[in-house]
């Protein structure tokens, strides 16, 4: 029952590096999501899929980048990292009228 | 454009207290509706869930109706106790794809 796993757990980056946020679900669910979840600002958008090979932009996508080449596989890249973007990253997903599937979140400092 | 508007927190309680928070949202038709929860160090999990009008979500102790009239999912629980310290999220179902999240209710219970 691995539900939503997202990796790595932790991260800190220099402002101008990249990385590669990893989010794998093995429910056969159509959409994913990516999430950030900052203090007094909830959960907002920043881009989803509602299917392999599929992707679109949600509430804050700037500054990130998806791909999702294989459906159970979702994964959010950052070109050029900035402080702005240190953050609560959480994956999702979820299928028709189910509700949501969470991973346990990236915490990503950017200094 | 469609939203949802919780109630703003921290809200810090006895335990045995009564809990109520607010959900209101905007949407075209009628959505199903969602309550989510994040405890510390964790990801948001479903909580209760109601997807027609008049239907009444219930899990933990805790409940909500959709009241389509009020457009409101109130979440209450009528005893709580220190494990309900948590985050609470409203977030109705706003299309096929997309889920709104309101900003999140801090809740803290004192023994």
């Amino acid at each position: 029952n691995a539900g939503v796993t997202q990796t790595p757990k932790f991260r800190v980056l220099k402002t101008g590096q990249s990385m590669t946020l990893l989010c794998a679900q093995d429910m056969n669910h159509e959409y994913m999501y990516w999430y950030r979840q900052d203090p007094g600002m909830g959960l907002r958008l920043i881009h989803y899929s509602v299917g392999e090979g599929t992707t679109a932009k949600g509430e804050v996508p700037d500054g990130y980048n998806v791909s999702r080449l294989k459906k159970q596989n979702f994964l959010l890249g950052l070109e050029s990292a900035a402080p702005s973007q240190t953050s609560v990253y959480f994956c999702a997903s979820r299928d028709g009228n189910s509700p949501l599937h969470f991973g346990n979140g990236t915490r990503l400092t950017v200094t | 454009g469609d939203s949802v508007t919780q109630m703003e927190g921290p809200v810090t309680l006895s335990e045995e207290a009564f809990l109520t928070i607010n959900c209101t949202y905007t949407a075209t038709g009628y959505p199903s509706l969602f309550w989510y929860v994040q405890y510390p160090g964790e990801g948001l999990q479903l909580l209760l869930k109601a997807t027609k009008a008049d239907d009444k979500g219930s899990n933990k102790g805790f409940e909500a109706t959709y009241r389509k009239e009020t457009t409101s999912f109130h979440l209450e629980k009528g005893s709580v106790q220190v494990s309900d310290s948590a985050v609470y999220f409203c977030a109705p179902l706003i299309n096929d794809y997309k889920l709104s999240f309101g900003a999140g209710t801090t809740v803290t219970v004192r023994a």
